[in-house]
């Protein structure tokens, strides 16, 4: 069955420092990959995603991330934290029959 | 920039009532979507449609029912409103292969 690990569930840093969020998925074909972030008590706004080609796709808020095949990984990069980044980050992957099949989230929280 | 709304974002029904959330999206996409979201269950499909009067079973559909009269409005109901149903429910419409989602309706069932 496909599926989409996100290891972290909360995950502490201090602004101004890099921030890496790991994202795995199982699935036999070429994925689409996506991140998501949800602020407290809203929806979810996509920040990036992956069909095919670079394998390091840029995204909104200066966020970026990387697909490594051989990882069967997503990781979701900033090189510099903001406070308001602190939100949840999902990954999620398009599966057989089109659907969306999300991880489990990574809370991040962001120390002045 | 696509558009995905959503009637209310915070409902307060009671035990047996029945409720509607409304979800519309400007984008014409065909493909539109129904999620709860709870803590530590993440999110769950309930149901989705890919046209007009078109609806399809996610996960989780029992103690909904969906309509999708218009392209751009697909709705949730919720028959009979139980205090189980108490989430987050979030609706989204599709293109391209991305999802867009709405800003979230926070439905509290007492």
């Amino acid at each position: 069955a496909q599926s989409v690990t996100q290891p972290d569930i909360h995950i502490t840093v201090s602004e101004g420092a890099s921030l890496e969020l790991r994202c795995n998925y199982s699935y036999g074909a070429t994925p689409y990959l996506f991140w998501y972030v949800q602020s407290p008590g809203q929806g979810l706004q996509l920040l990036l995603k992956y069909f095919s080609g670079d394998t390091l796709v840029q995204g909104i808020k200066g966020f970026e991330a990387e697909f490594k095949r051989s990882q069967s990984s997503f990781n979701l990069r900033k090189p510099s934290v903001h406070w308001s980044d602190a939100a949840e980050y999902f990954c999620a992957v398009v599966t057989a029959g089109n659907m969306l099949t999300f991880g489990g989230g990574t809370r991040l929280m962001v120390k002045p | 920039d696509v558009k995905v709304t959503q009637s209310s974002r915070y409902l307060v029904k009671r035990t047996g009532e029945k409720v509607f959330l409304e979800c519309v999206q400007d984008m014409d996409h065909e493909n539109m979507f129904w999620y709860r979201q709870d803590p530590g269950l993440g999110l769950r499909l309930i149901y989705f449609s890919y046209d007009v009067k078109m609806k399809e079973k996610g996960d989780i559909p029992e103690g909904y029912s969906v309509s999708r009269e218009k392209k751009e409005r697909f709705s949730l109901i919720l028959e009979s409103a139980s205090t189980n149903q108490t989430s987050m429910y979030l609706c989204a419409s599709r293109t391209g292969g991305t999802q867009y989602f709405g800003p979230g309706t926070r439905l509290l069932v007492l």
